[in-house]
């Protein structure tokens, strides 16, 4: 059973570009919540995407955009990046309804703005 | 208010010996307790979670206790070893809408001696 898996693991940037991170779910969920994880802190909840729609959002600038397709699969946009940016950002997953509400959280892609 | 408060930030424990973990939260709308277990260069992995009807849960050397009236939970890991030794958050969840977000504490980082 594949757990959630993210790509790419390591990314460089440069201030004020662009930059998409993939996530593909568990097997069997179709919930996908974004976070991002600054160094030596606790994950920071960006936004989660159900049914190909946002569905909740966390405090974070519309520089941050999402998508899911059908498959689940989910991509986290960021754009005209700022130093500040750089974290690693995680992916969870989960099913949605019926209480289920534990989230599975892939390796992360660590981003590094310069 | 959403915080959720983790203390302490960093505890160093002799193999065999009980690892604490204390945490508080603010917002009573949260239902769902969550801790999760995070390697150097790895996502947050889940350990054991807890809702606010039981003071306790326990699975293997894991124990979360959990007091509603104080708003504090906390995790004890019996019979540390050094494999055990890594970041660990605590969190919390309420449903807003239909989401469910995790809130993270700030993280503890254990070690264990040999």
């Amino acid at each position: 059973d594949a757990g959630v898996t993210q790509s790419p693991t390591h990314l460089i940037k440069t201030r004020g570009q662009q930059v998409t991170l993939r996530c593909s779910p568990k097997s069997g969920h179709d919930t996908v919540s974004w976070y991002q994880q600054a160094l030596g802190q606790g994950p920071q909840f960006i936004f989660q995407y159900y049914e190909e729609e946002e569905r909740q959002r966390g405090n974070f600038p519309d520089r941050f955009s999402g998508h899911q397709y059908p498959n689940y699969s989910s991509e986290l946009n960021v754009n005209a990046l700022l130093l500040g940016d750089s974290a690693l950002y995680l992916c969870a997953s989960s099913l949605n309804g019926g209480g289920a509400d534990t989230q599975y959280f892939g390796p992360g892609t660590r981003l590094t703005v310069l | 208010q959403q915080q959720v408060k983790q203390s302490p930030q960093s505890l160093i424990v002799q193999k065999g010996g009980i690892s604490i973990i204390n945490c508080a939260y603010e917002n009573t709308a949260f239902d769902y307790f969550p801790w999760y277990q995070q390697f150097p260069g790895k996502g947050p992995a889940l350990l054991i979670a807890i809702r606010p009807d039981v003071s306790e849960k326990k699975e293997g050397r894991f124990t979360i206790s959990f007091n509603k009236s104080a708003k504090q939970f906390s995790l004890h890991i019996m019979d540390s070893q050094p494999g055990d030794s890594a970041t660990y958050f605590c969190a919390a969840s309420s449903t807003s809408g239909s989401a469910r977000q995790l809130t993270f504490g700030s993280g503890t980082q254990l070690t264990v001696l040999p």
